[in-house]
């Protein structure tokens, strides 16, 4: 049981560069949602999916594009990478929050 | 935005102390409130999911209260252990969204 695959762990962009953060679970849970991790800011919603084809902003979502076209995967796109951006992503999964959620191991982008 | 937050920020104990750390958030509108443990360079695994006023959860030396009336949850550690050294995150479920709002989380050190 793979649980929540997320790809790449790491990442280093140029600024200007675009690119996609890659997230998969296999538990056929409903509920999708990326977070940022940054110092002393603890863990920041970017987008969140409530089940395929539909897609809401969460706290942070500027310069962030989502698409949820299967109930397995859920994307994170960076549009034009700023250092701003520069931080650790993490994906999540969950069956309407019932059971908790399952986090996957994070990417660690910097952008420079 | 919902608030919620975490206190104190950061612990350093003692093998063998008893600690906790405190929770808060809205009390309207309450759906869940979870409990997750993070280790460096790790990813957040739930903990305890809380959903009635009154709750109570334990796991090991590890338990956790719940009050809606008031918005706060309590998380004691008994006897910590070095191998207890994590942040720990609180967040907060309302009803009608089931997405978590996290609080910035307490790191616990725990000194053999």
């Amino acid at each position: 049981n793979a649980g929540v695959t997320q790809t790449p762990k790491f990442q280093v962009l140029k600024t200007g560069q675009s690119m996609t953060l890659q997230c998969a679970q296999d538990m056929n849970h409903e509920y999708m949602s990326w977070y940022r991790q940054d110092p002393g800011m603890g863990l920041r919603l970017i987008h969140y999916s409530v089940g395929a084809g539909i897609t809401d902003q969460g706290e942070v979502p500027n310069g962030y594009n989502v698409s949820r076209s299967t109930t397995e995967d859920f994307p994170l796109r960076l549009l034009s990478a700023a250092p701003s951006q520069t931080s650790v992503y993490f994906c999540a999964s969950s069956t309407q929050g019932v059971n908790g959620y399952t986090f996957g191991s994070g990417t660690r982008l910097t952008v420079v | 935005i919902l608030n919620v937050e975490q206190s104190p920020q950061s612990l350093h104990v003692q093998e063998g102390d008893s600690t906790n750390f405190t929770c808060s958030f809205p009390s309207s509108n309450f759906y869940a409130l979870h409990w997750y443990r993070w280790e460096t360079a790790k990813s957040p695994e739930a903990l305890f999911v809380m959903t009635l006023n009154g709750d109570e959860k334990k796991k090991g030396r590890i338990s956790a209260t719940l009050n809606t009336k008031e918005g706060y949850s309590y998380l004691y550690i008994k006897g910590s252990q070095p191998e207890d050294s994590a942040t720990y995150l609180c967040a907060f479920l309302s009803g009608g969204s089931y997405i978590p709002t996290f609080g910035r989380g307490t790191s616990l050190i725990v000194h053999p």
